[in-house]
């Protein structure tokens, strides 16, 4: 079965630290789709990357960094220089496909990350 | 573009009620999700729409339905409500649904029941 795992419940900062958010998948198929959501107070889940099975290239967005292991089914993301704007809970996802085709995402519990100024 | 639009924001209801929650998608995207959100369970899928049909369910009873319009907007149910349905309902909409489409939600309908 699908399960999505993030260990660090909850991760606390200073201002400018660099911070690794964990995460660890169970899948058994071969073909399917890794995500990272941010959701700040206000509710609202926000797409930050997609990743499928097959692209194991690491990926870099201005502060934001994934890193896609399959060896150890992990998708870590790192935030550099961490800002207090970051502070949010971060979400990893898994969709695979089933017999329906469509894109049921499987979430992890979720790490709350607390930047301090 | 418009994101994801989900009323009411709150509710408050009492058990044995029912309630309605609408969810307009982005324009354009065919595929509605609804996702339920709590402190114990987390997030978890309910139920997905494309083209007014429900394409894939959750684990959830029953009293949990939903369906599609036309115009793709989308509204759940909750019948008979129970303490235990106290969530933040989350919308999510994609072009057509498929694994590799990236969901966008709304802010959610954050329903309390007393």
């Amino acid at each position: 079965a699908q399960k999505v795992t993030q260990a660090q419940t909850e991760i606390s900062v200073v201002e400018k630290e660099d911070v690794t958010l964990d995460c660890v998948y169970e899948t058994r198929d071969t073909t399917y789709y890794l995500f990272w959501y941010k959701q700040p107070p206000s509710g609202e889940l926000v797409f930050l990357i997609r990743r499928n099975s097959f692209d194991e290239q690491n990926e870099i967005s201005g502060r934001y960094s994934w890193n896609f292991q399959k060896s150890t089914s992990s998708f870590n993301f790192t935030i550099t220089a961490s800002q207090v704007v970051d502070s949010a809970v971060y979400f990893c996802a898994l969709s695979e496909l089933d017999s329906s085709n469509t894109g049921k995402l499987i979430f992890g519990q979720g790490t709350t990350l607390q930047v301090k100024p | 573009k418009a994101g994801v639009t989900q009323t009411p924001r709150y509710l408050i209801k009492t058990r044995g009620q029912q309630v309605t929650l609408s969810c307009s998608p982005i324009s354009g995207h065919r595929s509605v999700s609804w996702y339920q959100q709590t402190p114990g369970q987390g997030l978890q899928f309910l139920f997905e729409y494309f083209s007014e049909t429900q394409r894939n369910k959750g684990n959830f009873p029953g009293r949990f339905s939903g369906r599609q319009f036309s115009n793709s907007r989308s509204e759940m149910n909750v019948s008979t409500l129970e303490l235990g349905d106290s969530a933040l309902y989350l919308c999510a909409s994609s072009v057509r649904g498929g694994i590799d489409q990236p969901q966008h939600f709304g802010d959610g309908t954050r329903l309390s029941i007393l």
